[in-house]
């Protein structure tokens, strides 16, 4: 089946410090979406792209749909303690009834 | 609005037991919800589609008489594990889809931690 490549797998930073994260496939996705989710919590929506090479940004979040669609790139600015939590890309598939399929995700730490 | 709510929270059961989880929008009308398990430090894996009114359908490898799913209304969809062994303790999380709009956005549910004894 389809799969997602994300890396790094985790990541620890201090506050304030610029993160980057990035996510690959070896098929094609005509929607990436990036999620965050907090311990013990459903996934929640960060940012949607919906056409090859899109950059969008959702407040301090910063994400590329890649030229290719099969990657893509979220970075998080000025990093802050309630920034901590595992991040996971997710490609829509295409198709009959449109699934998603879920990176392995990137568990960030903040540190203060 | 788009809020998904799950019941239970968490649950501990028997082996051999079975156990039902809700899974229900708020506050807009679902015609497709998800479900999905997700093991500690694993990523979401989709276990089927549920449809409104129809048969739900399975991705590859789930056992669709062990995992029963129900999607009576256009609010709410169940998932009952049968005979459930410490091997389906995980944490199953549902999403819904909003009627009218593209599938991509698929509200999720805060999850429910199954632990099998």
């Amino acid at each position: 089946g389809q799969q997602l490549n994300q890396s790094p797998q985790s990541m620890f930073i201090q506050e304030g410090e610029d993160v980057s994260m990035n996510c690959t496939s070896s098929s094609i996705f005509n929607t990436w979406l990036w999620y965050k989710q907090d311990p013990g919590e459903g996934p929640v929506l960060l940012i949607a792209l919906y056409k090859a090479g899109e950059l969008t940004s959702n407040g301090r979040l910063t994400a590329q749909f890649g030229i290719t669609r099969k990657d893509s790139f979220l970075n998080i600015s000025a990093s802050i303690p309630s920034d901590v939590g595992i991040y996971f890309c997710a490609g829509v598939t295409q198709g009959g009834s449109e699934k998603l399929v879920f990176g392995k995700g990137m568990k960030l730490t903040v540190n203060p | 609005g788009a809020v998904v709510s799950q019941h239970p929270s968490w649950v501990i059961c028997k082996s051999g037991t079975s156990v039902k989880i809700e899974c229900r929008s708020l506050d807009f009308q679902a015609t497709t919800m998800f479900w999905y398990r997700q093991f500690p430090k694993q990523s979401l894996m989709l276990m089927a589609t549920s449809n409104e009114g129809s048969k739900a359908t399975y991705e590859q490898g789930v056992e669709k008489d062990k995992f029963l799913i129900n999607h009576a209304s256009l609010t709410l969809s169940t998932l009952t594990v049968t005979s459930a062994h410490p091997e389906d303790s995980s944490f199953y999380i549902c999403s819904a889809h909003r009627r009218g709009h593209s599938s991509y956005e698929q509200y999720f549910g805060p999850g429910t931690r199954l632990t099998v004894t």
